[in-house]
């Protein structure tokens, strides 16, 4: 158990809807990451957060967007969704310990767009 | 372009052998480099990291090995188990001024299967 929980674990949506995902980190880490798990590209880093800050972007689509909360937990807004968006997404925390760099996965949210 | 590079799919390695995988980089602004193992409907699990500035680092039976002028890392398990039997990730991470770090850059990864 990494101590990072994501709800839910299964979503199944129709295209144009918009969901929501949400992660609790590990007790502590500041950092929350947010990746995308497809089958043709891998692990895509999304968006990071840090103590409630945007810190930075990766290959994130502007129909989706992240926040975090002043208790720590994200969320990640999905909207329009079409069926490639179809993936698994997993959070991941850090920020524990030094150096800084070992992020901790959740066990991902499956989300069948059809 | 793909900054990390894993250009084995899948390794088939007996049980007591040595299990080898191998990553590549093109990015030389990466300052740590980690390797994760994933099982099926899981998330990845921190295996082991090296820093830029060394070219080996040992945890019980995973070593880690960096040759930084060819830009190549690789991920030693001796001696494997069929427990390891799983996919392996390389990635990558840039440490940003004022702490914290960048989104993990990861490879492809590589099916590790442990034959009996």
């Amino acid at each position: 158990d990494s101590g990072v929980t994501q709800t839910p674990k299964h979503l199944i949506t129709a295209t144009g809807q918009r969901v929501t995902l949400r992660c609790s980190p590990r007790s502590g880490d500041l950092s929350v990451y947010w990746y995308q798990q497809s089958l043709d590209q891998g692990l895509q880093f999304l968006i990071q957060y840090y103590n409630g800050e945007e810190r930075a972007k990766g290959n994130i689509l502007e129909r989706f967007s992240a926040q975090q909360f002043p208790d720590l937990h994200s969320e990640l807004n999905l909207s329009s969704l079409e069926l490639g968006d179809s993936a698994l997404y997993f959070c991941a925390s850090s920020g524990r310990q030094e150096p800084r760099t070992e992020a901790f996965f959740g066990q991902g949210t499956r989300l069948t767009v059809v | 372009d793909q900054q990390v590079k894993q250009n084995s799919p899948s390794l088939s390695v007996q049980e007591g052998r040595i299990s080898i995988l191998n990553c590549d980089y093109t990015n030389s602004m990466f300052d740590y480099f980690l390797w994760y193992k994933k099982y099926p409907a899981e998330g990845p699990t921190f295996l082991i990291s090296i820093s830029s500035i060394k070219d080996k680092n040992e945890d019980g039976r995973f070593t880690v090995f960096l040759n930084k002028s060819a830009k190549h890392l690789s991920l030693h398990i001796v001696p494997s188990q069929p427990g390891d039997s799983a996919v392996y990730f390389c990635a990558a991470s840039r440490i940003k001024s004022g702490g914290g770090a960048d989104g993990l850059t990861f490879g492809k990864g590589t099916h590790l299967i442990i034959q009996p």
